[in-house]
């Protein structure tokens, strides 16, 4: 079946402008996350989606960048006034809600897509 | 809060050698574990997990790791390297059904 899907793959935008950057996940995945990998780094956690609601923001460095999943199957990441130091690689990944009579060793893998790169310029 | 340490940026070995990737890891609780895998231009995938079942655990392409919780260590093995196996590894904590957390990574070199 198709994988989680990421939109654009690549965008090149100027300092101080507007993005916006959108995450299909896999079918029947309640649960979506966002990361941000920059350059010689792992992955960054940003934002955590159950459902329609974001369960943990704790992620975003400030209140330039916010994340909307308005139906609860596609996301999309939205950075204002973009900075140089935003540009990295934009991950999404879904996975299946954990139900609580599941055991303990269960887990739930995190599926990733292929990201979107971010240039500022 | 939990972190992940990994040792190394950097690590080269010969073609058929042992591979060695450290990673140790801080959790106040029990830890969910991983190793991720990030060949060039492409998309994170996961080697392996540890839940909190067998403390060995296999994983893809022959890569093994195993939870050592009286040193905190989630170490990567395999036991001869492939040339195929040049990539990016990332090592992973997480609660279990939350954020996860990776190390920097470690860049593994095959030489032929």
């Amino acid at each position: 079946g198709a994988g989680v899907s990421q939109t654009p793959s690549n965008k090149v935008t100027e300092k101080g402008k507007y993005v916006e950057l959108r995450c299909d996940p896999i079918s029947g995945h309640t649960a979506l996350y966002w990361y941000r990998q920059s350059l010689g780094q792992g992955p960054e956690f940003l934002i955590y989606f159950q459902g329609t609601g974001a369960a943990d923001d704790s992620g975003l460095p400030n209140d330039r960048f916010f994340a909307v999943r308005p139906e609860g199957s596609v996301s999309t990441l939205k950075i204002q006034r973009t900075e140089r130091g935003d540009s990295a690689v934009y991950l999404c990944a879904s996975s299946l809600p954990l139900l609580a009579a599941q055991p303990s060793s269960s887990y739930n893998e995190q599926f990733f897509g292929p990201g979107t790169r971010l240039t500022v310029l | 809060a939990q972190s992940v340490t990994q040792l190394g940026s950097h690590v080269s070995v010969s073609e058929g050698a042992l591979v060695l990737l450290r990673c140790n890891y801080s959790s106040s609780v029990p830890p969910y574990l991983f190793w991720y895998v990030q060949y060039p231009n492409q998309g994170l995938q996961l080697l392996l997990k540890y839940t909190s079942a067998a403390t060995l655990v296999k994983g893809i392409n022959g890569f093994e790791a195993e939870f050592k919780k009286s040193e905190t260590s989630f170490h990567l093995t395999k036991p001869s390297a492939h040339m195929s196996d040049a990539a990016e590894y990332f090592c992973a904590v997480s609660d279990r059904d939350d954020k996860i957390i990776f190390g920097k990574g470690t860049r593994l070199h095959i030489l032929p």
